[in-house]
């Protein structure tokens, strides 16, 4: 494609369900970040994907985040239990390899009410 | 781990004029990239300049350029010219150049406004 897109653009739910982010990088791009943006703060790394391969999800603020990249391509980021704390800007951002300019998505605004 | 500081919450500058926005960071890693990346009212993600550590001369992109000084661990970007569109947050960021590593780690931003 293009560019990275990522679905929904909002979304609005309420304490206690779970959500599931979308992030669909540029088309042949091995790599696949993702990041959280706290309101006032800059991104930070949540987890990245080489290909299908997960090497780092240190970011990860507790086991009730995770991701998937089955494919190697579109990716996934399911929060479980959503707390009010998780309401955040969650960026994608893919790159041809890991240590190329990483593209970054238009991000998906969740709040968590 | 490293650490990115942009102790400017905010700036303002006149149009046409110059301003400088400072970052600084803490690493025990001798190969780095650092960016600035630009963040306008859309909410997107804009990469504005980097430049590689290794690499003495000062990046430059049309009216930004860097002033990377290593060995203070600073990384100021000057914006010459200022123009409306200019207004955005601009974030600070480093990247490590060891395999596997190559998450960005960002600053707090710092919040630019143009007067017109």
């Amino acid at each position: 494609g293009a560019g990275v897109s990522q679905s929904p653009r909002y979304k609005v739910t309420k304490r206690g369900q779970d959500v599931t982010l979308r992030c669909d990088p540029i088309s042949s791009h091995a790599t696949l970040y993702w990041y959280q943006q706290a309101l006032g703060q800059g991104p930070e790394f949540l987890t990245y994907f080489n290909y299908e391969a997960q090497p780092d999800k240190s970011g990860l603020p507790s086991d009730r985040f995770s991701a998937e990249r089955p494919e190697g391509s579109i990716s996934t980021l399911t929060i479980q239990r959503t707390e009010q704390r998780d309401s955040a800007m969650y960026r994608c951002a893919s790159s041809p390899k890991p240590d190329y300019e990483q593209y970054f998505g238009p991000g998906t605004r969740l709040t968590v009410t | 781990a490293q650490t990115v500081t942009q102790s400017q919450p905010e700036m303002s500058v006149q149009e046409a004029e110059t301003v400088t926005l400072s970052c600084t960071y803490d690493t025990s890693e001798s190969d780095y990239y650092l960016f600035w990346y630009k963040q306008p009212p859309s909410r997107q993600m804009i990469l504005v300049i980097r430049q590689e550590a290794y690499k003495q001369q000062n990046a430059t992109e049309n009216r930004f350029s860097v002033n990377f000084q290593k060995a203070a661990k600073s990384f100021s970007l000057k914006i010459s010219d200022s123009q409306l569109g200019d207004a955005a947050m601009y974030f600070c960021a480093y990247r490590s150049d060891n395999f596997g590593n190559e998450k960005l780690t960002f600053g707090t931003g710092t919040r630019l406004t143009i007067i017109p």
